[in-house]
């Protein structure tokens, strides 16, 4: 079945130091997004990319569509620690017909040292 | 607007239990859905709702079941419960795609010894 892989798992940095997740799916995404996670909390919406080699920001944090719609990356420049928690990357589930919700990568774990 | 909220909190069940996992929008989403959340394993989906009256499986929808009775509320029953079951358990809703951002709720951390 489609698979949404990200890497890595955990990422240490210190403080001021630049971070960045990759995630790849298995098959061609319409879209993908990406959502962050503060420890105890819940998964919130950060951006979706629609476009082959699509790019946004906002503010220190850059998000890519890959060109073949097969990957994307979340780049954020020198890390706070607010910025700590969870970034997962999500992409359509597909079952027979349409998409009938997100397929979800496992995450990766930003843990930042001051 | 509360947007996605969620009961109980927390939750312990002893294993052969059933116990309901209440959900509620106030957004008018027509897409509602159920993901359970474990350590190293992502968010997985369990169950999910185009619109009221209209419910289907996820990925992991066994021991589970929903019903959709007004656009606002989508409960999540667990009719027999298992220690498999110990998870995080949050319910989303968005705009008129089942693809799109998801709001979630805060959350249902359960434990089934």
């Amino acid at each position: 079945g489609q698979q949404v892989m990200q890497i890595p798992q955990y990422q240490h940095v210190q403080e001021g130091e630049d971070f960045t997740t990759y995630c790849n799916s298995s098959t061609t995404l319409s879209n993908i997004q990406w959502y962050k996670q503060r420890p105890g909390g819940h998964p919130v919406f950060l951006i979706q990319l629609v476009k082959s080699g699509e790019v946004k920001k906002q503010k220190r944090l850059t998000f890519q569509f890959g060109e073949a719609k097969k990957n994307s990356s979340l780049h954020i420049t020198a890390t706070q620690t607010t910025d700590v928690g969870t970034y997962f990357c999500a992409g359509p589930r597909y079952s027979g017909g349409g998409a009938d919700g997100l397929t979800f990568g496992k995450g990766t774990h930003l843990i930042i040292q001051p | 607007n509360a947007g996605v909220t969620q009961t109980p909190k927390f939750q312990v069940l002893k294993t052969g239990q059933s116990m309901t996992l209440q959900c509620a929008q106030d957004m008018n989403h027509e897409y509602m859905s159920w993901y359970r959340q474990d350590p190293g394993m992502g968010l997985r989906l369990i169950h999910y709702s185009v619109g009221a009256g209209i419910t289907d499986q996820g990925e992991v929808p066994n021991g589970y079941n929903v019903s959709r009775s007004t656009t606002e509320d989508f409960p999540l029953r667990l009719l027999s419960a298992a220690p498999s079951q110990t998870s995080v358990y949050f319910c989303a809703s968005s705009y008129y795609d089942r693809d799109n951002e998801q709001f979630f709720g805060p959350g249902t951390r359960l434990t089934v010894l």
